[in-house]
Formats: C-alpha cells, sequence, structure tokens
C-alpha cells in the first residue's frame, strides 16, 4: 500500500499564533512530498515542493516566510502556518512521492485550519 | 506549461441515470492524465489514471475515461450513477517526465438526485 496520514485532521487557532502540520508516509520512504491549499469550492492549488533534507521549493506567490516547510526524514515533512491570520483558513492537503522516482503522488487525508 | 480545463461546475444528475464528466488539458510535451473524488472534508481518492496504451481506462466503483489525444480530452463517465457517487471530481495532469508536478482542473460538483 501506500498511505499517507496528516495531523491533525482539524485545528482552530487564535490569530496571530502559530500552527503545524504533520505529513507522513506510514508504509514507504518519501524523498519528496508536496504541499497543496485548497479554498473553498476551489481547485487544490500546489504551494511548494518538499525534498527530504533540502530546502523547499515554493511556488510563485507563496510567502516561503509564512508557510514553512520542514522534511526532516523520508517519513515525515511539516508545515508550519505562521503568525496565522484568518485568511489563512484554509484546507491544506499533502502528497508523498514513493522513492526518488515516479510520477504518482498519494495524498493525505487533509486538515481543516480555522483561523479565529 | 500545462493547464486542465473543467468546464462544467456543477453536474445534477438523477439516479441510475449516465453521467459524463469533462475535462480537456493542454500541453507541449507528453502527460499522464488523472481523476480524483473528493468527498466533503476529506482528502483525495484515485479514480483512473491513463499512462500509455489502450484510451479507455477503467476505474473504482463502476467509472472509466477515455483519452482522445486529438481533442486533448480525458471525460470521466458512468453508465448509472448513485446517491453515493455525490462528490467533487477533479481531473488532473502531470508531465511523463521532470518535476512530476501535479496540476489540477477547477473541479465538478456531481450531485445526484433521487
Amino acid at each position: 500500500g501506500a498511505v499517507v496520514s496528516q495531523h491533525p485532521s482539524r485545528v482552530i487557532c487564535k490569530s496571530g499564533t502559530s500552527v503545524k502540520i504533520e505529513c507522513r508516509s506510514l508504509d514507504f520512504q518519501a524523498t519528496t512530498m508536496f504541499w497543496y491549499r485548497q479554498f473553498p469550492k476551489k481547485s487544490l492549488m500546489l504551494m511548494a515542493t518538499s525534498n527530504e533534507g533540502s530546502k523547499a521549493t515554493y511556488e510563485q506567490g507563496v510567502e516561503k516566510d509564512k508557510f514553512l516547510i520542514n522534511h526532516a526524514s523520508l517519513t515525515l515533512s511539516t508545515l508550519t502556518v505562521t503568525s496565522a491570520h484568518p485568511e489563512d483558513s484554509s484546507f491544506y492537503i499533502c502528497s508523498a512521492r514513493k522513492g526518488t522516482s515516479g510520477y504518482e503522488q498519494y495524498f493525505g487525508p487533509g486538515t481543516r485550519l480555522t483561523v479565529t | 506549461a500545462q493547464s486542465v480545463t473543467q468546464l462544467d461546475s456543477q453536474v445534477p444528475v438523477f439516479e441510475e441515470a449516465p453521467v459524463e464528466l469533462r475535462c480537456n488539458y493542454s500541453s507541449s510535451v507528453s502527460v499522464y492524465l488523472f481523476w480524483y473524488v473528493q468527498y466533503p472534508n476529506q482528502g483525495l481518492q484515485l479514480l483512473l489514471k491513463y499512462l500509455s496504451g489502450s484510451t479507455l481506462v477503467k476505474g473504482i466503483n463502476g467509472f472509466e475515461a477515455e483519452f482522445n489525444k486529438s481533442q486533448t480530452s480525458f471525460h470521466l463517465r458512468k453508465p448509472s450513477v448513485h446517491i453515493s457517487d455525490t462528490a467533487e471530481y477533479f481531473c488532473a495532469v502531470t508531465t511523463t517526465s521532470g518535476t512530476y508536478k501535479y496540476i489540477f482542473g477547477t473541479g465538478t460538483r456531481l450531485k445526484v438526485l433521487a
């Protein structure tokens, strides 16, 4: 199988605080993980590509100082939303790719972030 | 660069009727194509994918899609829908080499009516 988990599934935080979302590949090693953001009734927007042991590659328009990505091991990538504001409220989905090559991404169940 | 167009934002259909969800893509290089389903507050579930070979691809839950290179389309079909098929459906494309970034369409909300 190829199972990807995310934690937490839902989080509510106050404006100005930071929140961390974890993405884990449970039964495979993932050199590359991806982070997406999904606005209500909208498509998935790729935020960044996370590579184990190196800096993430951010898509144009995504603030790297606000959305900190760490891919410290072959099974874990984290997204930290720093100084969160209500406009950061969204559904965040991660995906992982097996090994060092290949096209297929395996998606996590998503994390609903609400900033009050 | 690649792009994906899902022209229908919503498709209402009666239970047991057939349905087709349209997807068109644009790319100057070879691509792989995917259809995903998303239920409320959940992640994406792969329905089917086209990599190469037969242009008719069968997936889970009775869905199938046909790759048409000349029309750059990858429409999703099901001959008889159920209430439980009500969900959001996304078409996606990635290149056959390189970074393998996925580009998603804007989604089609399938609403199955009793």
